[in-house]
């Protein structure tokens, strides 16, 4: 099984519906992160989390939502989902206690938004 | 606001060749400075990771570079093979999160 794991792997969905894409991990690690990757854009990171009860912004956090259920869980959502969301979102987790800071990343998401 | 650009964005080579994927970043404060590799459909792989007090990190057949002050990093790879064709990502740490760039799509040829 992979350390961290992304469901659903594809989905398709219409516009104005709500998403909700999930991120497991099984490394024990404290910090999670959800970034999105647009071609020619590289990867953005939209929100990071670094304990169960923190919740921080990253650079394109609008029309987004997170929520650490667990130290192991960490789900994002798009309330109402709109074209310009699609895009392969990826889950990444790293350990707080060891230098440097090295990521892990999940398989990805793709999500399009019709 | 710190800004990472990779040349060139696409690199078409030979199989046996040498090559130099460029990366370069506006902010010399940071804490270190990543390669990643993406496949297709595929998540993210760390190759090499640099710290701010390093100037090179060596795996196998790649060896990264890094000199802070000019803000400029290189991934080199040595006797490419059409296994390595992949996108190549810099990415640099300053603060909480990684600044990636557009990344290198690299295609070897047998």
């Amino acid at each position: 099984d992979a350390d961290v794991t992304q469901t659903p792997r594809n989905r398709i969905t219409k516009t104005g519906k709500r998403i909700m894409l999930e991120c497991s991990q099984t490394k024990g690690h404290d910090r999670m992160y959800w970034y999105r990757q647009d071609p020619g854009l590289g990867l953005r990171l939209i929100y990071y989390s670094f304990d169960v009860k923190d919740i921080n912004k990253g650079e394109i956090s609008d029309g987004y939502s997170v929520s650490r259920q667990a130290q192991a869980k960490f789900s994002l959502s798009l309330e109402s989902a709109i074209p310009n969301q699609t895009a392969l979102y990826f889950c990444a987790t790293s350990d707080a206690r060891t230098s440097p800071n090295v990521l892990t990343f999940g398989a990805g998401s793709r999500l399009t938004v019709l | 606001k710190q800004e990472v650009t990779q040349i060139p964005a696409a690199l078409s080579v030979p199989e046996g060749e040498n090559l130099v994927l460029n990366c370069s970043f506006t902010d010399s404060a940071i804490y270190n400075l990543q390669w990643f590799r993406q496949d297709p459909g595929k998540g993210l792989t760390s190759l090499l990771l640099i710290q701010s007090s390093q100037r090179e990190q060596t795996s196998g057949r790649l060896n990264a570079s890094l000199d802070k002050s000019s803000g400029r990093s290189t991934l080199y790879i040595a006797a490419s093979q059409p296994g390595d064709s992949a996108t190549y990502l810099c990415a640099v740490q300053a603060g909480t999160a990684l600044i990636f760039g557009k990344g290198t799509t690299l295609s070897v040829s047998s």
